[in-house]
């Protein structure tokens, strides 16, 4: 079973913070992406990620960025936190020969102050 | 560009009723069209797929045809249960490959 984890399910920061969002998967895929998830917009993308050390700008990067150090982990950081990055952020990762299946991590409900 | 459509909800059915949530795209060349599904607290699912036109995907009962003279996907489900309560995305990945392009997500609630 693949697996996608979020480092946590609920987030609460305040604005200005720098606030860490982790994802890690556990087959080996290729490919990571961050998305955030907002009613009546759907799910927008952030930062995909090809291979270590490489990322993508999404839709709607500004404000974050994003961290590929190790093949299996997909960091995503916001320098500065504001209110309007409050939301839910989803991490999904697939292989580079099967890129037409995503498996979703649960999602970090992140609420900022 | 592409893009996706999808109906606005919320939908709530009863029990056994039949379902349809439309879903209208937008693509250059010739996408892979999707359906996902998100229970309440968990992240995104894969229902269903399809790659080509007048392919049908399926799943759980759940159904769509890829029409590409409408450029439709509707999700179809001929009688629905209170466990089909969910937010439902209809989804294109680009025939690049690389990019996959959500709907805005309709809510389903089933009443028993």
């Amino acid at each position: 079973d693949v697996k996608v984890t979020q480092s946590s399910r609920y987030l609460v920061k305040r604005t200005g913070e720098k606030v860490f969002l982790e994802c890690v998967q556990d087959m080996d895929h290729e490919n990571m992406f961050w998305y955030r998830q907002d009613p009546g917009l759907g799910l927008r993308l952030i930062y995909f990620s090809y291979d270590v050390k490489m990322k993508e700008k999404g839709d709607i990067p500004e404000g974050y960025s994003v961290s590929r150090e190790k093949k299996e982990r997909f960091s995503l950081i916001l320098e500065s936190a504001s209110t309007n990055q409050t939301s839910m952020y989803l991490c999904a990762s697939s292989s580079r020969t099967r890129a037409s299946e995503q498996f979703f991590g649960p999602g970090t409900r992140l609420t900022v102050l | 560009g592409n893009s996706v459509t999808q109906m606005e909800g919320p939908v709530t059915l009863s029990e056994e009723a039949f379902l349809t949530i439309n879903c209208t795209y937008t693509a250059t060349g010739y996408p892979s069209l999707f359906w996902y599904v998100q229970y309440p607290g968990e992240g995104l699912q894969l229902l269903l797929k399809a790659t080509k036109a007048d392919d049908k995907g399926s799943n759980k009962g759940f159904e769509a045809t890829y029409r590409k003279e409408t450029t439709s996907f509707h999700l179809e489900k001929g009688s629905v249960q209170v466990s089909d309560s969910a937010v439902y995305f209809c989804a294109l990945l680009s025939n690049t490959g690389n990019q996959f392009y959500f709907g805005t997500g309709t809510s389903l609630t089933v009443i028993p």
